[in-house]
């Protein structure tokens, strides 16, 4: 089965409103991180996380290492926010490859 | 700093061609990543080389796709011969050891 499980799988917004998403592994893990992506683009790295919360700007990630799950909160949701966002775990013992969640779609509209 | 560099951005090929992909990592990264995006599978790791040894290539790949590491500061990707079934996103990243993993732009492939 899927080793990072990523709810929902897609989600819209009313600008300005907060959301948050959920990432569960299935196995232990070293780290996690979470991307951006846009149609077409690359992905951007948003958060290296391996444990804790961290904030950057509207966005805030919390990875529980030990309970195998990690959430990204936006809050205050802006069109420019629209786009999928995955996440992805290092394993312990699997050099620093990354298996990768399927991603939340997000779409903000005014 | 110059992010993970690939080249060409755009690849259209014919059915049984050989393409290489090329791939510079970030400067002093020492793991590097061959992926590939499609809709239908999402993210399926290629290869995986440190220090330019390489520690994986994925299983359902070897048989086309051969990832080269001729030095730390570039990599290949070929496939040979090209299947219609190969036209996706194909992705380069690397990272210095078990940290943060840093993406390329990718290399979009359409074989016909």
């Amino acid at each position: 089965g899927q080793q990072v499980q990523q709810s929902p799988t897609s989600l819209v917004l009313q600008e300005g409103e907060n959301a948050e998403l959920q990432c569960n592994f299935s196995t232990s893990l070293n780290s996690m991180q979470w991307f951006y992506q846009r149609p077409g683009g690359s992905l951007i790295s948003v958060f290296y996380n391996p444990s804790g919360t961290k904030q950057s700007g509207r966005l805030t990630s919390t990875t529980v290492i030990k309970e195998r799950r990690s959430s990204l909160h936006i809050s205050s949701s802006q069109i420019t926010d629209s786009g999928t966002y995955l996440c992805a775990m290092e394993r312990n013992s699997a050099g620093n490859k990354l298996t990768f969640g399927i991603g939340t779609r997000v779409l903000v509209r005014p | 700093d110059a992010g993970v560099t690939q080249t060409p951005r755009h690849e259209v090929a014919e059915k049984g061609q050989t393409i290489i992909l090329k791939c510079e990592p970030v400067s002093g990264h020492n793991d590097l990543f061959w992926y590939r995006q499609t809709k239908i599978q999402g993210l399926e790791l290629l290869s995986y080389f440190r220090s330019k040894s390489l520690m994986e290539d994925g299983g359902a790949f070897k048989d086309r796709f051969k990832a080269e590491m001729l030095n730390s500061s570039f990599s290949t990707l070929k496939i040979q011969p090209t299947e219609p079934k190969d036209s996706a996103v194909y992705l380069c990243a690397s990272s210095f050891w078990n940290t943060e993993v840093f993406f390329g732009k990718g290399t979009r492939l359409t074989v016909v």
